[in-house]
């Protein structure tokens, strides 16, 4: 079983949608959780990061933990053509992420 | 101010054959992580340089791998002799500090072929 399951997708919304992206995680000892955008032939930059379960609103994005059914989810508001990437979730106990395959994002005008 | 970068963004060679990557972190990053991505499966963690120091290199795959920051400001990662299997997308990332919530900002990749 991978420590991250993501599903790759590709997912296709259209424009002004909101956009759910979800991973679960196995492993009882991540704290941390984060959110990376991957745009093509592009390094993947961190999004969001979370500590522990809860919400974490910036801009348009919420993240949200739920440690208790292992599972993260990143929210999208308003999607814009721009958010047309690679999704990757990512959870740890240290400081070295784990990261699930990354889930394609479509977003078309 | 630049970013992570990599050398070369591509590299196409014969099973057998030696390469060299090369990782320029951020200037003033004393964090410079390897990471790898093979067709189809998640990013994964090879090792991480403290200045010019290995602190952890537990995900490298085998002694095919050796990687090296001498001096502690750039870093190479030579494969050598290079399998099938090492296809795949190579990044370092670099931050100031290690820890809980530091950002590590990562570089294009290099594309590796493995013939």
């Amino acid at each position: 079983q991978k420590e991250v399951e993501q599903d790759p997708g590709p997912l296709s919304v259209p424009e002004g949608a909101i956009v759910s992206l979800n991973c679960t995680y196995s492993n009882s000892a991540f704290q941390y959780f984060m959110w990376y955008r991957q745009y093509s032939r592009k390094g993947p930059e961190l999004l969001m990061y979370t500590y522990s379960s809860g919400n974490k609103e910036d801009g348009r994005f919420t993240a949200q933990v739920d440690k208790s059914s292992k599972y993260i989810s990143l929210f999208i508001r308003d999607s814009q053509p721009s958010d047309s990437a690679t999704y990757l979730c990512a959870g740890g106990g240290s400081y070295i992420p784990t990261f699930g395959r990354g889930t394609s994002l479509i977003v078309h005008p | 101010e630049a970013g992570v970068t990599q050398f070369p963004s591509h590299s196409v060679i014969e099973k057998g054959q030696t390469v060299t990557l090369r990782c320029d972190p951020i200037s003033g990053h004393d964090n410079l992580y390897w990471y790898r991505r093979v067709m189809g499966k998640e990013i994964k963690f090879l090792l991480h340089f403290v200045k010019e120091s290995k602190q952890d290199e537990s995900g490298m795959p085998n002694n095919r791998f050796l990687a090296e920051r001498t001096g502690g400001t750039y870093s190479t990662l030579k494969v050598q002799p290079a399998e099938l299997e090492d296809s795949g997308v190579y990044f370092c990332a670099s931050s100031q500090d290690a820890g809980h919530g530091e950002t590590q900002y990562f570089g294009p990749g290099t594309r590796l072929l493995v013939l």
